[in-house]
């Protein structure tokens, strides 16, 4: 079945030493995206890619950094991890449409960071 | 801007009651709403969505219709079950807007048996 892919789907790292979330799709859709979601709140939009242009939100911290070699990955990088970037870290993907607007997402599972 | 406002949680029902979660929005064109369910430790997952005015969508018993007069999607279920505990965020996408889909903040939902 078509879908998005995330790995790991629990990650563990240190105080300050980078880490690399995965994510994956087989929908070729030209829209992807990566959320950060603390317990009991809504995802926060970090930045998404639409084909290769890539798009910040402003208020996304410089730790954060993203890559989307091709269609299919899509990748965040956080460079120093703080305590405080725990979460919960959401990929999805959407078909932009020709008309404007976009149809529904598709998310992954989720990777659940832990800093340690 | 594009805005949706749902209902503060938690909702706390028993098993078998109706359910009803409040939606509404803000939008400057004719967007798509939605409804997602997250259930714990999980992703969202798209449960059901109108395109258009009066439209009603309906999924595993739940349904909401867009009724444009009151700029509202609320979500209704006539029995709820255990197995519905979950978070539900209400979501539009705004072909006036940005394409950038936006969520509400979530209403977590807890049934008891």
């Amino acid at each position: 079945d078509a879908m998005v892919i995330q790995n790991p789907r629990y990650q563990v790292t240190q105080f300050g030493k980078p880490v690399t979330l995965s994510c994956s799709q087989t929908l070729n859709h030209n829209v992807m995206y990566w959320y950060q979601q603390k317990s009991s709140q809504a995802p926060k939009l970090l930045f998404h890619y639409y084909d290769k242009d890539f798009n910040n939100e402003a208020d996304t911290p410089d730790n954060f950094q993203s890559r989307r070699p091709n269609t299919s990955f899509c990748f965040l990088d956080i460079r120093s991890p703080g305590l405080g970037d725990a979460a919960m870290y959401l990929c999805a993907t959407s078909r932009r449409l020709g008309t404007g607007g976009s149809e529904k997402l598709f998310f992954g599972s989720g990777t659940q960071l832990s800093v340690l | 801007g594009d805005s949706v406002t749902q209902m503060e949680g938690p909702v706390t029902l028993s098993e078998e009651a109706f359910l009803t979660i409040n939606c509404t929005y803000t939008a400057t064109g004719y967007p798509s709403l939605f409804w997602y369910v997250q259930y714990p430790g999980e992703g969202l997952q798209l449960l059901l969505k109108a395109t258009k005015a009066d439209d009603k969508g309906s999924n595993k018993g739940f349904e909401a219709t867009y009724r444009k007069e009151t700029t509202s999607f609320h979500l209704e279920k006539g029995s709820v079950q255990v197995s519905d505990s979950a978070v539900y965020f209400c979501a539009l996408s705004d072909p006036g807007g940005s394409y950038i889909p936006t969520f509400g903040r979530g209403t977590s939902l807890i049934v008891h048996p």
